[in-house]
């Protein structure tokens, strides 16, 4: 299988509890996304990378979260001191794209990681 | 924060029937997107639209965009029970990324 990889599929912590997952692209993607998603809702954007590089991360995204792309392959998001609200669809994507950020981006989704905060 | 609405929330409909999914927006766009997300399973990209396209086909899927009326759908004709899943519409500018609607539910039935 050649897709978009996530690990672990679930995902139980208690609150307070640091999570970490990850997200292997697919392999000539120098791209790679983290979404959000909860029920009923379309995914929210977290941070992107282009090679090893994060260049973009939501306002929204608290300092809790953090992303790293070491050698511009894999990808993990480690959340610290999870909260209840942190519960969600964690949902990784890539993309094979040299032009502008934002032109024709067409996404390959994981499976995604569903996190569960007790 | 959310770029996209679709409507209807929810469709159900008999399998052979066509779907409409409309889709507004707030800002101008780059391109306009639909994706299919089976549940609990991620998306997975249908169609694009470029700004300056008023309409594209793929197979059973026939996308518009009205870039006056900020506003794109989504018809899916002859519809299959396989088809049951959510549809999602997502749009960006230069330089942003990718932002999604709240999605469209849609249940086909034999």
């Amino acid at each position: 299988d050649t897709g978009v990889s996530q690990n672990p599929r679930h995902k139980i912590t208690k609150r307070g509890q640091n999570v970490t997952f990850r997200c292997d692209p697919i392999s000539e993607h120098n791209r790679l996304y983290w979404y959000r998603q909860t029920l009923g809702q379309g995914p929210e954007f977290l941070t992107y990378f282009q090679n090893e590089a994060q260049l973009e991360k939501s306002r929204l995204l608290s300092d809790r979260f953090s992303a790293e792309r070491p050698k511009g392959s894999f990808s993990t998001l480690e959340i610290q001191r999870t909260e209840q609200g942190d519960s969600a669809m964690y949902l990784c994507a890539s993309s094979k794209n040299f032009g502008e950020f934002g032109t024709n981006e067409k996404l390959f989704f994981g499976s995604g990681t569903q996190l569960s905060v007790l | 924060s959310q770029q996209g609405e679709e409507d209807p929330q929810a469709l159900s409909i008999q399998e052979g029937e066509n779907a409409t999914m409309n889709c507004s927006y707030k800002t101008s766009i780059n391109n306009l997107q639909w994706y299919r997300q089976n549940s609990g399973r991620g998306l997975v990209h249908l169609i694009l639209i470029r700004s300056n396209e008023r309409e594209k086909h793929s197979g059973r899927l026939r996308v518009t965009l009205d870039t006056s009326k900020k506003s794109s759908s989504l018809l899916i004709t002859a519809s299959r029970a396989a088809d049951t899943a959510s549809y999602f519409c997502a749009s960006n500018q230069a330089g942003t990324a990718l932002i999604f609607g709240k999605g469209t539910t849609l249940s086909v039935s034999s």
